[in-house]
């Protein structure tokens, strides 16, 4: 069964501090995958898109790594600010032949809290 | 450029009534996916269109569900009748191709039905 698994499900950090979040995976065949920062209310933003050849991306102070043998993945964010308070979530494109080869599979997300 | 867009952004419904959401991408985005969360769960895919055509609608719960593409511009969700665990909020995505690229998600559309 294509899985994404997410943790922690909860982090509070101070402002300025680092953080990492993780996600695990099961989805095969893979294709890339992506981290997305959903705020409340709205739907969620692209941060990053890897696939299979690429173990690490960064966008402005979000870092993610890929670890395909492991089927891991982690989204370091550095000096974290009061607006990176969001849920990221870890989604995983493939598990399907055919037309649905690059479906979506969702972790259900760590919810990120900075506080001042 | 527009994002995506969704209407209603809420709606409210009794058991037994029918719904339908809408669904307008990025123009020019041949692409457009629904995708809904129930309450504690991930987003599940529902299903894919390219263009006017369904591409997968292997996502989709049961026969309640109907969904279109009229023209290959915007998309309606149609559930009919609604059930109390169809309640969720159903996004919507589009991209200009297929594969490795950006999904871009409208601001979804919150359903309650009791």
């Amino acid at each position: 069964k294509n899985q994404v698994e997410q943790s922690p499900q909860s982090l509070i950090i101070l402002e300025g501090k680092n953080c990492t979040l993780q996600c695990n995976y099961t989805v095969s065949p893979f294709s890339n995958l992506r981290w997305y920062k959903q705020d409340t209310g709205r739907g969620p933003v692209s941060l990053t898109i890897m696939t299979f050849s690429e173990n690490t991306k960064s966008n402005g102070r979000y870092t993610a790594t890929l670890d395909a043998d492991t089927k891991q993945s982690s989204l370091h964010i550095t000096a974290s600010q009061l607006s990176d308070s969001a849920s990221y979530i870890c989604v995983v494109s493939g598990g399907n032949s055919g037309a649905g080869s690059y479906q979506l599979t969702f972790g259900k997300g760590t919810k990120l809290s900075v506080i001042p | 450029e527009a994002g995506v867009t969704q209407f209603p952004s809420h709606s409210v419904i009794e058991k037994g009534q029918t719904v339908t959401l809408r669904c307008d991408p990025i123009s020019g985005h041949d692409n457009l996916y629904w995708y809904r969360r129930v309450m504690g769960k991930e987003i599940k895919f529902l299903l894919h269109f390219v263009k006017e055509s369904k591409q997968d609608e292997s996502g989709m719960p049961n026969n309640r569900f109907l969904a279109e593409r009229t023209g290959g511009t915007y998309s309606t969700l149609k559930v009919q009748p609604a059930e109390l665990e169809d309640s969720g909020v159903y996004f919507c995505a589009s991209s200009q191709e297929y594969g490795r690229y950006e999904q871009y998600f409208g601001p979804g559309t919150r359903l309650t039905v009791t």
